[in-house]
């Protein structure tokens, strides 16, 4: 059965450093994707980065990067030089075929950034 | 512009009423969802459509009902089932056919029992 765990219901990290926010998964699909969501407190979902199982590399979008070990089944996403703007909450999503292709989300982490 | 808009952004039921939440989309999506969240909680799945005229239940789906009888619209309605429907409610849209693109999402719908 698919499943998203995120393990970390707030980090805080001071402005300008960098921060890992982890997420684990777990699928028996050998196909999936896997996705990272910003939801400032307006709650308005705002898409960040994507995975592919079968990817090389690690993906990468401006600040953002996905840390992605297959072999542990662990996507997290790293947020570098954070900015008071990043302080939200952040959600791990996986889609895969066996799923029907539905995404599911995990718990969420909430970061705040620090001046 | 595309995207997906929800409405109302705030809805106040009183308790016994079933409410509807109307979530319409202009992506030319086949799959739509709605989720439910919960204060400092993650996104649960409530239903999801992949094509029109057919839904699946989610984990969550007592006490809530959907149609899919367009391609762009996929209300919900939260029923007097719904023994604690107090929450936000998200409905996206998405692709089908690949796992590469993401979810896109409308603004939510605030629900308040009174």
């Amino acid at each position: 059965a698919q499943k998203i765990t995120q393990t970390q219901p707030g980090m805080f990290v001071q402005e300008k450093e960098a921060v890992t926010l982890d997420c684990t998964y777990d699928t028996s699909d050998p196909s999936y994707g896997l996705f990272w969501y910003k939801q400032p407190s307006s709650g308005e979902m705002i898409f960040l980065i994507y995975q592919g199982s079968y990817d090389q590399q690690n993906a990468t979008e401006g600040r953002y990067s996905l840390n992605f070990q297959k072999a542990r089944k662990s996507a997290n996403l790293v947020i570098s030089a954070s900015q008071l703007g990043d302080s939200a909450m952040y959600f791990c999503a996986m889609r895969d075929y066996t799923g029907g292709f539905k995404t599911i989300f995990g718990a969420g982490t909430r970061l705040f950034v620090k001046a | 512009d595309g995207g997906i808009t929800q409405s109302p952004k705030y809805l106040f039921r009183k308790e016994g009423q079933n409410v509807t939440l109307s979530c319409e989309q202009n992506l030319n999506h086949d799959a739509m969802y709605w989720y439910r969240q919960d204060p400092g909680q993650g996104l649960r799945l409530i239903y999801y459509s992949q094509i029109v005229n057919d839904f699946q239940k989610g984990d969550i789906a007592e006490g809530y009902s959907v149609s899919r009888e367009k391609k762009e619209s996929f209300p919900l309605t939260v029923t007097s089932a719904q023994k604690n429907p107090t929450a936000f409610y998200l409905c996206a849209s998405s692709t089908t056919g690949t796992l590469n693109t993401e979810a896109f999402f409308g603004q939510g719908t605030r629900l308040t029992v009174v």
